[in-house]
């Protein structure tokens, strides 16, 4: 049984371009939760979606970012426009349902050049 | 709001000590779930455990255990016999039942453990 699988690991983009972030979930795992961790910094709650539906977005930025969870195919966290400030890694988690833990992913790890 | 307040932000041990890294949370829910991740160098994020808000019962898995202490709002995590391999940043997490269930971390207590 895979695990979360996130993708591509390590991104770099220079200021103004498109970040694009996958994650496609465990199997059988239908609740995704993006998280951002910036330097020396612990994680940050963005938002939690489940399939065609945006549950929780307090933690995503006003701006430029927003995310996705398709009926077919892995959940989207996408960043237009990047700044200096967005270089972070960027967390995946999945859990199957209500009251259970979350797993993650390995995280991609943004550059901003 | 909640809030999670892991105090030591780095432990330096030798190996085959016992550590322990402490967590404080907030929180205004009567149920609410408490969480210890560990994040090696590689960086990815491991999931060790998940403790229910009624379940005050400490927790022992090898050489791990925890100790949940509700009239303190602790959840600290002991490593027994320290070995290099549990270098690592430790992250403590609550989550809240019901609602969107996001996890508020606390900012990680970095463990080197040296031979």
């Amino acid at each position: 049984n895979a695990g979360v699988m996130q993708n591509p690991r390590h991104l770099v983009r220079r200021r103004g371009q498109e970040a694009r972030l996958r994650c496609s979930p465990m199997k059988g795992h239908s609740h995704v939760y993006w998280y951002r961790q910036l330097p020396e910094e612990g994680l940050k709650f963005m938002v939690y979606l489940q399939k065609e539906n945006i549950i929780d977005e307090s933690g995503m930025p006003k701006e430029r970012f927003s995310a996705e969870f398709p009926k077919e195919g892995p959940s989207i966290l996408r960043i237009q426009q990047v700044v200096r400030g967005d270089s972070a890694a960027y967390f995946c988690a999945s859990s199957p349902g209500n009251y259970n833990e979350q797993f993650f992913g390995p995280g991609t790890r943004l550059t901003v050049l | 709001a909640q809030k999670v307040t892991q105090a030591q932000t780095e432990i330096s041990v030798v190996e085959k000590e016992d550590v322990t890294l402490d967590c404080v949370y907030e929180t205004r829910d009567t149920t609410y779930y408490l969480f210890w991740y560990k994040q090696p160098p590689s960086g990815e994020l491991v999931f060790l455990i998940r403790r229910n808000s009624f379940d005050e019962q400490n927790e022992i898995s090898g050489r791990y255990s925890w100790n949940f202490q509700k009239s303190t709002s602790s959840f600290n995590f002991t490593i027994t016999a320290s070995q290099v391999v549990d270098s690592a940043v430790y992250f403590c997490a609550l989550s809240h039942q019901g609602g969107s269930e996001k996890l508020v971390f606390g900012k990680g207590t970095k463990l080197t453990v040296n031979p």
